[in-house]
C-alpha cells in the first residue's frame, strides 16, 4: 500500500504570494492533518479534516486554510506569504477517529524570500 | 492548554546501551500518545501508539509506557544501534494534536 504523498516537495515563493500544497493520504484513510515544523517552534498542528469537514483547528491566522476532497485528498493554502512561513509542512493521514495511528508524508519544504 | 515536554533534549550513547526517553504532558484528558522518529530533513516515522486505556506497547527493541494520571510516557530502546540515531518525538492526541520538542539521539559505533 502506498504511503502518504505530498506535492511539491520543495517550493520557493516570494513574500506576498500565495501557495497551495497537496496531500494524498493512504488509501482508505479518511482523516488528514496538517502541521508546520520550524526550528524555533517545533511541530505545530494546523488543522484536521475528516470526510471533507474541518474537525479541529490549531492556533494559526486565517491566512492558513485547507480543504479536503471526496477522495480524501487534501490541500492547504497559505495566502499573503510572510518570511516566517518558511517551514517544512507535513501532512498525516489516519483511518479517522481519535484512536487511530497517524502516518506522515515526507513534507513540503517551503522557502519564502 | 496542553503542553508537552521531552527530556533530555539531546543524548549521546555508545552502541549497545539501553536507554530511556521521557515525555511529559500537562492535561491527562487524552485519547492516545504516539512516538515517532524523524531523520534529518525527513517526515516522521511512527514507532508506537498507546491508547489512553493502555499501559504499554512493544515493538521489537522498543517499549513505550503510559501513565496518564501522572502525565508521563517513556520510550525504552534496548541494545541501541547507530541506525537508531534520529530525533524522537512524542505526540498526544486530545482535542488537538500536540507534539513535544523532541530528543535528539546519537548512538556512537
Amino acid at each position: 500500500k502506498a504511503g502518504v504523498t505530498q506535492t511539491p516537495r520543495y517550493l520557493i515563493k516570494t513574500r506576498g504570494q500565495q501557495v497551495t500544497l497537496s496531500c494524498s493520504p493512504i488509501s482508505g484513510h479518511r482523516s488528514v492533518s496538517w502541521y508546520q515544523q520550524t526550528p524555533g517552534q517545533g511541530l505545530q498542528f494546523l488543522f484536521e479534516y475528516f470526510s471533507e469537514t474541518q474537525r479541529n483547528k490549531g492556533n494559526f491566522p486565517g491566512r492558513f486554510s485547507g480543504r479536503q476532497f471526496s477522495n480524501s485528498r487534501s490541500e492547504m493554502n497559505v495566502s499573503t506569504l510572510e518570511l516566517g512561513d518558511s517551514a517544512l509542512y507535513l501532512c498525516a493521514s489516519s483511518l479517522g477517529g481519535d484512536q487511530y495511528e497517524q502516518y506522515f508524508g515526507p513534507g513540503t519544504r517551503l522557502t519564502v524570500t | 492548554k496542553q503542553e508537552v515536554t521531552q527530556i533530555p533534549a539531546a543524548l549521546s550513547v555508545p552502541e549497545g546501551e539501553n536507554l530511556v526517553l521521557n515525555c511529559s504532558f500537562t492535561d491527562s484528558a487524552i485519547y492516545n500518545l504516539q512516538w515517532f522518529r524523524q531523520d534529518p530533513g525527513k517526515g516522521l516515522t511512527s514507532l508506537l501508539l498507546i491508547q489512553s486505556s493502555q499501559r504499554e506497547q512493544t515493538s521489537g527493541r522498543l517499549n513505550a509506557s503510559l501513565d496518564k494520571s501522572s502525565g508521563r510516557s517513556t520510550l525504552y530502546i534496548a541494545a541501541s544501534q547507530p541506525g537508531d540515531s534520529a530525533t524522537y518525538l512524542c505526540a498526544v492526541r486530545g482535542q488537538n494534536f500536540v507534539f513535544g520538542p523532541g530528543t535528539r539521539l546519537s548512538v556512537l559505533p
